[in-house]
């Protein structure tokens, strides 16, 4: 079964100090890695995805990495409004609908 | 069109009785898909439509629980004789066959 798992559960930053969320999944043939933004009350909000080892991508303040096990969301200098829940989620190679499995979140509190 | 919208956002209801909720996708996207989230969880996938037919269902869409996608344009999303532990966030999102999922802002259901 495909699991994914997000750590920490809960992150709390003062503004402008950077760190790492991290998501580590075990899928078979995964054809994506998503990272979505949650801000209480709304739907996920995309952000990036990821579809091989290696490859990286940045907007803004946020930086998601990839490797064979895991993926990371790399956030820069945060700010106050960078607040929220981020997931992760996999697309995998079996799945001919799209489907997308979700961790649980990392809860980021960012405090001025 | 300015992306997935969902109605209504909130619905409190009784034990036992039945709600039915609705999606308008982005226009032009083909799928559709239904998910649950509850508290400090990701969101968990309960089914999705390409057009108009209904391609999968999670084993978490019991026999209370149905959808419908009539034209391949909104859908319904139907619990009966709701239970307390229906109590969540019903997200819906669209996209196009091969792209990355736009969702809603959801329906927080409560059943009390």
């Amino acid at each position: 079964e495909d699991q994914v798992t997000q750590s920490p559960e809960a992150l709390r930053l003062q503004e402008g100090e950077s760190s790492s969320l991290n998501c580590s999944y075990t899928v078979s043939g995964l054809r994506g890695l998503f990272w979505y933004r949650q801000d209480p009350g709304k739907g996920p909000e995309f952000l990036f995805t990821l579809y091989s080892a290696g490859e990286e991508k940045e907007k803004e303040r946020l930086k998601a990495t990839l490797t064979k096990k895991e993926s990371f969301l790399h956030i820069t200098a945060p700010k106050p409004e960078d607040s929220a829940t981020y997931l992760c989620a996999v697309q995998v190679g079996n799945n001919a609908g799209n489907m997308l499995t979700f961790g649980g979140g990392t809860r980021l509190m960012v405090k001025p | 069109d300015t992306g997935v919208s969902q109605d209504p956002r909130h619905k409190i209801t009784k034990r036992g009785q039945n709600v039915t909720f609705r999606c308008d996708p982005i226009s032009e996207h083909n799928r559709l898909y239904w998910y649950r989230q509850t508290l400090g969880q990701g969101p968990e996938f309960l089914t999705y439509f390409q057009n108009e037919a209904q391609l999968e269902k999670s084993r978490l869409l019991s026999d209370r629980f149905s959808a419908e996608r009539p034209k391949g344009s909104f859908s319904t999303l139907e619990i009966q004789r709701t239970e307390q532990g229906d109590s969540a966030m019903y997200l819906c999102a669209s996209s196009f066959s091969n792209g990355q999922l736009f969702f809603g802002s959801g329906t927080q259901l409560s059943v009390l």
